[in-house]
């Protein structure tokens, strides 16, 4: 959808760092998320923010971390404790219904 | 974290045939939607059904929410080769439809 913005669009990194994947949105949607997606899976829900300067866990929180500082911004940090990270990352907004991002490929070297 | 049933996995048909695809779950759902996600991108909407029994459609795609409120179906009439793409339901048990319980996705591939 257009209005969210996610970079990079693939992303490589060494086993145990940290990185961070951005998710920048326009709508001005109050709600965020971010969702990890497996091949051949659904979408699991990773954490998820109804208001700036708060956030609550998902089902798959983790090794991962979060903050909203602004409400066009939503940043997810897949940590070192993250067991396996190597996936597909979809942030999203909420606007009536959930708006998404094009996705992060992460792969870990 | 709950889970929704989604079937089948793939199907694999010939340009023209029409399609079905069903979620079901153990639990209630308040809202049914289904998305349709193309390679590389993030999943577009496709329908929302916010009412148990509504039938709801959308030029070819037609959508269904169970009278039980624990299922949902997709019906694709008369297939092309653009429809190729993975299909998800998602539910949310929540009225303002924020938390979204994902299927595991319904992989297309129609042949020419």
């Amino acid at each position: 959808d257009g209005g969210i913005t996610q970079s990079p669009k693939y992303l490589f990194r060494k086993e145990g760092q940290n990185v961070t994947l951005s998710c920048e949105q326009n709508l001005n949607h109050d709600a965020m998320y971010w969702y990890r997606q497996d091949p051949g899976q659904g979408l699991r829900l990773i954490y998820y923010s109804q208001i700036v300067n708060d956030f609550q866990k998902g089902d798959i929180a983790e090794g991962y971390s979060v903050s909203r500082e602004k409400k066009e911004s939503f940043p997810l940090t897949v940590t070192s404790a993250q067991k396996n990270p190597t996936a597909f990352y979809l942030c999203a907004t909420l606007g009536g219904r959930q708006h998404f991002g094009d996705g992060t490929r992460l792969s870990i070297l | 974290g709950q889970q929704l049933n989604q079937s089948p996995q793939s199907m694999f048909i010939q340009e023209g045939e029409d399609v079905s695809m069903n979620c079901t779950s153990s639990s209630i759902f308040n809202t049914w939607l289904w998305y349709k996600q193309d390679p590389g991108e993030g999943p577009v909407l496709l329908i929302a059904l916010y009412k148990a029994g509504e039938l709801t459609s959308n030029g070819r795609l037609t959508a269904q929410f169970g009278i039980t409120r624990k299922d949902s179906f997709l019906n694709i009439s008369a297939s092309i080769p653009s429809d190729v793409g993975i299909y998800f339901c998602a539910g949310s048990q929540e009225t303002s439809g924020s938390r979204l319980t994902f299927g595991e996705g319904t992989q297309l591939t129609v042949n020419p």
